[in-house]
């Protein structure tokens, strides 16, 4: 089945550093990548949507320039948190769907937990 | 704007009893619905996905229906086991939402031994 990694599983930093969450599809190629933020508890809240070779779509109140998204390659996907804040730490999610892959279905990556101090 | 809601938010039954978990969404014109689950700190598992036009789905001890017209989907898990111990959330895809999935509140589900 359709598999999706994301690196790395877990990161600590400190406040002001950027740091990048990279999603891939190993077996497939995801014209479409969605991340996803989870507060502990609380359920999956959409950031943005990003197709391949083109800018990404932000969720209403997500901010685009803290949260950089960059769809270089059918198999790729990165996620930047710059400048982050203790408030940013959270598991982000990605997901991706497209080629070869059940268009009706999203297959999502095991996530990432950011813990900012 | 679509909004899914899930009850209960948590659950505790022991092992062995069938169990139902409810999802509600309020905008009926839905393109298909899922069910996922997942483990404490871990991604999302697809269970099961019911088309628009489909009213059930089933998949070993898993059975989940679909009513579009009254804005509800049932999750019904049989012979529950230790091991569905899990998060269970529904995610509903509006169309003309670019495959964008509206996620529920989640059923936090203990099986006891």
């Amino acid at each position: 089945g359709a598999v999706v990694s994301q690196h790395p599983s877990w990161v600590i930093c400190k406040s002001g550093t950027s740091v990048k969450i990279e999603c891939r599809s190993l077996d497939f190629q995801a014209t479409t990548m969605f991340w996803y933020r989870q507060f502990p508890k609380q359920s999956l809240m959409l950031m943005a949507t990003s197709n391949e070779g083109s800018k990404a779509t932000y969720e209403q109140g997500v901010e685009k320039d803290k949260f950089l998204i960059n769809h270089a390659s059918l198999t790729l996907s990165t996620l930047t948190v710059t400048s982050a804040h203790p408030e940013d730490s959270s598991f982000y999610i990605c997901s991706a769907t497209g080629l070869a892959a059940s268009t009706d279905t999203q297959y999502f990556g095991p996530g990432t937990r950011l813990t900012v101090l | 704007k679509q909004e899914v809601t899930q009850i209960p938010a948590a659950l505790s039954v022991p092992e062995g009893e069938n169990l139902v978990l409810n999802c509600s969404f309020t905008d009926s014109a839905i393109y298909n619905l899922q069910w996922f689950r997942q483990d404490p700190g871990k991604g999302l598992t697809s269970l099961l996905l019911i088309q628009s036009s489909q009213r059930e789905q089933t998949s070993g001890r898993l059975n989940a229906s679909l009513d579009k017209s009254s804005g509800r989907s049932t999750l019904y898990i049989a012979a529950s086991q230790p091991g569905d111990s899990a998060t269970y959330l529904c995610a509903v895809r509006t169309p003309g939402t670019a495959s964008k999935l509206t996620f529920g509140t989640g059923t936090r589900l203990q099986v006891t031994l």
